[in-house]
């Protein structure tokens, strides 16, 4: 069935350093991939987003890359600051599906100041 | 304004007992949705409902009723609480869901903690 893997489980970088979660789909009927950030006792909230037949986006210090040959896509956030610390997920909708998200496990991100 | 809001916050019961998650949306949206969060934090889709039909029923014991009244809401009903049944749940919408080759942004509500003792 349709899966999406997550990569790493935690991330512990320094304020300043650049961070990088990769996810991997399995469904080659996933047109559209979320990433959301959930904060401590919080709902994940979208932070960007990338569509099947764009390879890369970019907003500020965050940016999507998708190859959807190898089925990988990646979150980058540069210049990382404390309030970025969260856990980050990727998801692959499934239009054909009812819209369904599937879900990555998700990523602790810890910024230390 | 809250866009996808749900109570109860937080939701402590025992087993057996019946209990029910309210979840509004004021977004104008058609599409809502219940997920599951565990406590490994993996976030499981439940059921979806677009303008109060069902869409999507993820094998999920049929001790969980979802019921929406109309397009901006979609409660869940749950039977005979088991202690497994302790997790937080989400309710999300989004403009629509599309069988076509569509994009719909989902919104999340703040989750609703459920805890069986």
């Amino acid at each position: 069935g349709e899966n999406v893997e997550q990569h790493p489980s935690t991330l512990s970088v320094q304020e300043g350093d650049s961070a990088v979660i990769k996810c991997t789909y399995s469904d080659s009927a996933s047109n559209y991939f979320p990433w959301y950030k959930q904060e401590l006792g919080k709902g994940p909230q979208l932070i960007i987003d990338i569509r099947s037949n764009v390879g890369e986006k970019k907003d500020q210090r965050i940016a999507v890359t998708l190859n959807k040959t190898a089925k990988h896509f990646s979150l980058h956030i540069t210049e990382t600051q404390p309030e970025d610390s969260a856990v980050y997920f990727c998801a692959a909708h499934l239009y054909n599906q009812g819209g369904k998200l599937i879900f990555g496990q998700g990523t602790e991100l810890s910024v230390k100041p | 304004d809250t866009a996808v809001s749900q109570t109860p916050k937080y939701l402590v019961t025992q087993m057996g007992n019946d209990k029910s998650i309210k979840c509004e949306q004021n977004l104008g949206h058609d599409t809502m949705y219940w997920y599951k969060q565990d406590s490994k934090k993996f976030l499981k889709i439940m059921f979806s409902y677009n303008n109060k039909e069902l869409i999507i029923n993820e094998t999920v014991p049929n001790r969980f009723s979802p019921k929406s009244p109309d397009k901006a809401h979609l409660n869940l009903h749950i039977n005979s609480l088991e202690l497994g049944d302790s997790a937080v749940y989400f309710c999300a919408s989004s403009q629509d869901f599309q069988g076509t080759a569509s994009y719909n942004e989902q919104f999340f509500g703040p989750g609703t903690r459920l805890t069986v003792l």
